[in-house]
């Protein structure tokens, strides 16, 4: 079936502007993450939804990041003003409450 | 928080070979234990993972292995191919969060590539 998908694979911004990254998780899998990976390093956790909810969003670095996630499917992550810094591989997961983590490819968003 | 430390950070080993990467982590509560495989342009894939109440697991070339007083657990990749080169995550989740999410806190990785 088909697995967890992210888009756009790759944006490039200019600083200041506001981005949208996309994601799309397996069917009917209720739980989904954004984790952030900077480049050489690991993944940093960034907010956690069940459902529409988003019970855990210790791991957003800002009050310029922002999720949603609706009709328990597709979620958006928005990071308002950019700045170099947010340069990185954004991933999504999805999981059933397993623990089991499937990732998409991520969107490689680049700020100039 | 958890804290999770991996090594090495790059292994180069011969086809063939086996190839063996360590974690350690700080929070005695966590209980599942997996291993992520990233190939370039690409998100991480699930390859094995591992719970507190075994000690070892196999999944045909690939084993992992859990010391729970020691807190570390390592993956084991026998008769390597070029295929298996690639970058490998272990990761922890600390006790189940009040929220009930598995917030997997994850090494830094290790670039393995395999020599032909």
């Amino acid at each position: 079936g088909a697995g967890v998908s992210q888009s756009p694979s790759n944006k490039v911004t200019e600083k200041g502007k506001d981005v949208e990254l996309r994601c799309d998780p397996i069917s009917g899998h209720t739980a989904l993450y954004w984790y952030r990976q900077s480049l050489g390093q690991g993944l940093e956790f960034l907010i956690y939804f069940q459902g529409n909810s988003a019970p855990d969003k210790s791991g957003l670095p800002s009050d310029r990041f922002s999720a949603e996630r609706t009709g328990g499917s597709v979620s958006t992550l928005t990071i308002q003003r950019t700045q170099q810094e947010d340069s990185a591989v954004y991933l999504c997961a999805s999981s059933l409450r397993s623990r089991e983590q499937y990732f998409g490819p991520g969107t490689r968003l680049t700020v100039t | 928080g958890e804290n999770v430390e991996q090594h090495p950070s790059t292994l180069s080993v011969q086809e063939g070979d086996s190839a063996v990467i360590k974690c350690t982590y700080s929070d005695s509560a966590s209980n599942y234990f997996p291993w992520y495989k990233q190939e370039l342009g690409k998100g991480p894939q699930l390859i094995i993972d591992i719970r507190s109440n075994v000690g070892e697991k196999k999944d045909q070339r690939i084993a992992v292995t859990l010391n729970k007083t020691a807190k570390h657990f390592s993956l084991h990749i026998t008769e390597t191919q070029p295929e298996d080169s690639a970058v490998y995550f272990c990761a922890a989740t600390p006790t189940i969060s009040n929220f009930g999410n598995e917030k997997l806190t994850f090494g830094t990785g290790t670039r393995l590539t395999i020599i032909p």
